[in-house]
């Protein structure tokens, strides 16, 4: 199992532009979320999706799109870049958040973003 | 409001002593899951332990122990006999439906 990937690592925008972030599981789970992570901050969630074709937005949603057309990807667009969205994004996912189970989640690698 | 405290921006423990990491949380729900995930300066969240709100006793995991005190919304993260290698950011998460997170208390294990 390759667990939780991202693509790209680092990415470098200029203000304005639009970019997908890739995330793709392949432990065929229900659970997937973005957050980003700024300094002092923690993590923030941005968007979350109980399964395919369900999402629903987190605590900082606005200037991010997101579409769970199957169980393996969630990708996260960024509509048009701002100086804002330099962060550090972690998709993470994991097998359900019903009551009463551990189902811990699992993160991928992380992508550093700038917006210049 | 803020659903998961964590007042300690920073902490110090010296090598083999233990170290309690606060975390408070907020929640009308019932049903819940709290969850500790460490991560070292490479950047990777690695996760440590969960407590489930209906759960008679406190979680261990190894050197890591939860201690749940339900009616105070507590739930502190005890590393007993501290490593240089547990030096990192923690994090303490609560999971009610979505998974929201505090903002981490750095732990530096001094030799």
């Amino acid at each position: 199992n390759a667990g939780v990937t991202q693509t790209p690592k680092f990415q470098v925008l200029k203000t304005g532009q639009s970019m997908t972030l890739q995330c793709a599981q392949d432990m065929n789970h229900e659970y997937m979320s973005w957050y980003r992570q700024d300094p002092g901050m923690g993590l923030r969630l941005i968007h979350y999706s109980v399964g395919a074709g369900i999402t629903d937005q987190g605590e900082v949603p606005n200037g991010y799109n997101v579409s769970r057309s199957t169980t393996e990807d969630f990708p996260l667009r960024l509509l048009s870049a701002a100086p804002s969205q330099t962060s550090v994004y972690f998709c993470a996912s994991s097998y359900s958040t019903a009551a009463g189970g551990r189902y811990e989640q699992y993160f991928g690698p992380g992508t550093r973003l700038t917006v210049t | 409001a803020q659903k998961i405290t964590q007042t300690q921006p920073g902490m110090f423990v010296q090598e083999k002593e233990a170290v309690t990491l606060d975390c408070t949380y907020d929640t009308s729900d019932p049903s819940y899951g709290l969850f500790w995930y460490k991560q070292p300066s490479s950047g990777e969240m690695i996760f440590l332990i969960y407590q489930g709100s209906y759960d008679q006793q406190n979680a261990t995991e190894g050197r890591y122990s939860l201690n749940f005190q339900k009616a105070r919304k507590s739930a502190n993260l005890v590393i007993s006999a501290s490593q240089l290698g547990d030096s990192a950011m923690y994090f303490c998460a609560m999971r009610e439906g979505q998974v929201t997170f505090g903002t981490g208390t750095k732990l530096q294990v001094i030799p």
